[in-house]
């Protein structure tokens, strides 16, 4: 069964703090991997995406890393800020279909001041 | 940078009656989806829509629903009789590539209360 699973379900950070969020999936064939952030009450915005071939992608602040052999994805945030408090959603697809975009549960990041 | 647009952001109905909440995808794009979010659960893909026709629907997407794009920029999404089951957050989202290639602009949402 194609699933994404997310660690840790909430984290707590304080302000200036690095933290890594990880995504584990089952989802086959694997296309892409997304990360996105979503704003209490509001829709995703993409971060990062990755294919198969890439191990690392920078988005700012936002490092991504892909391991397509183990299936497994982080994100790391660095030098955190408080509008940084969301949840972060790893997002696989299985080649390009709609109905195999596979969402994760989120990991719901608290930066504290 | 350009946006996915939906109306209206909070919808409140009683059980049996129906609804439609709208989204203006971004204007060059092709390829037009809706997603649901159940409180403090997973986002789920419901249906996507391409070339004025349905591409894929997931289980969730039965008779009660229909979409539409019925003037060329708007891109609708009815619940004939809703049930209390349907309260959730309804995302649209579009993008120029199937399966939403580079990227795949989400919506605000509408949150969906059926009382």
């Amino acid at each position: 069964k194609n699933q994404v699973e997310q660690s840790p379900q909430s984290l707590i950070i304080l302000e200036g703090k690095n933290c890594t969020l990880q995504c584990n999936y089952t989802v086959s064939p694997f296309s892409n991997l997304r990360w996105y952030k979503q704003d209490t009450g509001r829709g995703p915005v993409s971060l990062t995406i990755m294919t198969f071939s890439e191990n690392t992608k920078s988005n700012g602040r936002y490092t991504a890393t892909l391991d397509a052999d183990t299936k497994q994805s982080s994100l790391h945030i660095t030098a955190s800020q408080l509008s940084d408090s969301a949840s972060y959603i790893c997002v696989v697809i299985s080649y390009s279909s709609a109905s195999k975009i596979i969402f994760g549960s989120g990991t719901r990041l608290s930066i504290r001041p | 940078e350009p946006e996915v647009t939906q109306t209206p952001s909070h919808q409140v109905t009683q059980m049996g009656q129906e609804v439609i909440l709208r989204c203006v995808p971004i204007s060059n794009h092709l390829y037009f989806y809706w997603y649901r979010q159940i409180l403090g659960q997973k986002v789920e893909f419901l249906v996507s829509f391409y070339n004025n026709e349905i591409s894929e629907k997931s289980e969730i997407f039965d008779d009660q629903f229909s979409v539409e794009r019925p003037d060329g920029s708007n891109f609708t999404l009815k619940i004939r009789s809703t049930k209390l089951e349907d309260s959730a957050m309804y995302f649209c989202a579009s993008s120029e590539a199937w399966g939403g290639g580079e990227k795949l602009f989400f919506g605000s949402g509408t949150q969906l209360s059926v009382l």
